[in-house]
């Protein structure tokens, strides 16, 4: 099984800042990935899928990208509504993997 | 617009099983995967399969076969999960998510609100 390393696993962020969350696959996934936010209570919400695209009706502070194997979440300047956790999923072979999450905070 | 509605909570006796279901609304089911996860309270997702609404073909976590059945029906546009010989380490919500090949990747790009498994003597 394809292992996704997710960090921080919390983190909290001002108004202001550029939050960042990251994912290591355990080997290549081909940008086989995508990114979801769960608030409480509530299902996930797909946020960015083949590692950089937006998905429908997500705000463009949102942001995917790659480096070798680690892809990485950016929220640039976020919003209180942003709070929530965050988790990525490589979709490149089953069985599909999600990261272990990342809790927002925001301050 | 894509709606998945699960349907809800049960309390179930160890040893026992349950069938969650997952009524659509809003595209066509036989296009699409719905793909079924569990998460236990405070924990990470775990993916247990998915079926696809065309031809009911599926494809299992191996740490699920055995536990879990995925079925559909297409004249009701709803997709069914059995889970069996249910103990506590099964309690969980579990969620049913349409999934997307048309992205490039396997995408989930619409999830049920989550079906919550209590499994209790």
């Amino acid at each position: 099984d394809i292992q996704m390393t997710q960090s921080p696993a919390s983190l909290s962020a001002s108004l202001e800042e550029i939050v960042t969350i990251t994912c290591k696959a355990s080997q290549g996934i081909d940008d086989y990935l995508s990114w979801y936010q769960q608030k409480p209570g509530k299902s996930p919400q797909l946020l960015i899928y083949d590692a950089t695209s937006l998905a429908d009706g997500v705000p463009s502070r949102f942001s995917g990208s790659r480096s070798g194997t680690q892809y990485s979440l950016k929220i640039s300047r976020p919003q209180v509504d942003d709070s929530g956790i965050y988790y990525c999923l490589q979709s490149y072979s089953t069985p599909y993997t999600f990261g272990a999450g990342t809790k927002l905070e925001l301050k | 617009e894509v709606q998945l509605q699960q349907s809800g909570a049960e309390l179930v006796k160890p040893g026992a099983s349950v069938k969650l279901s997952c009524k659509t609304s809003g595209y066509t089911f036989s296009n699409y995967y719905m793909s079924w996860l569990k998460q236990m309270p405070g924990q990470n997702i775990e993916w247990i399969g998915n079926i696809y609404g065309g031809n009911g073909g599926t494809g299992y976590n191996q740490k699920f076969k055995g536990k879990a059945t995925l079925t559909v029906d297409k004249s009701s546009s709803t997709a069914y999960m059995d889970l069996s010989s249910l103990t506590s380490e099964d309690s969980a919500v579990y969620f049913c998510a349409r999934g997307a090949l048309n992205y490039g990747s396997y995408v989930m790009d619409a999830w049920g609100q989550g079906a919550s498994v209590t499994v209790s003597s």
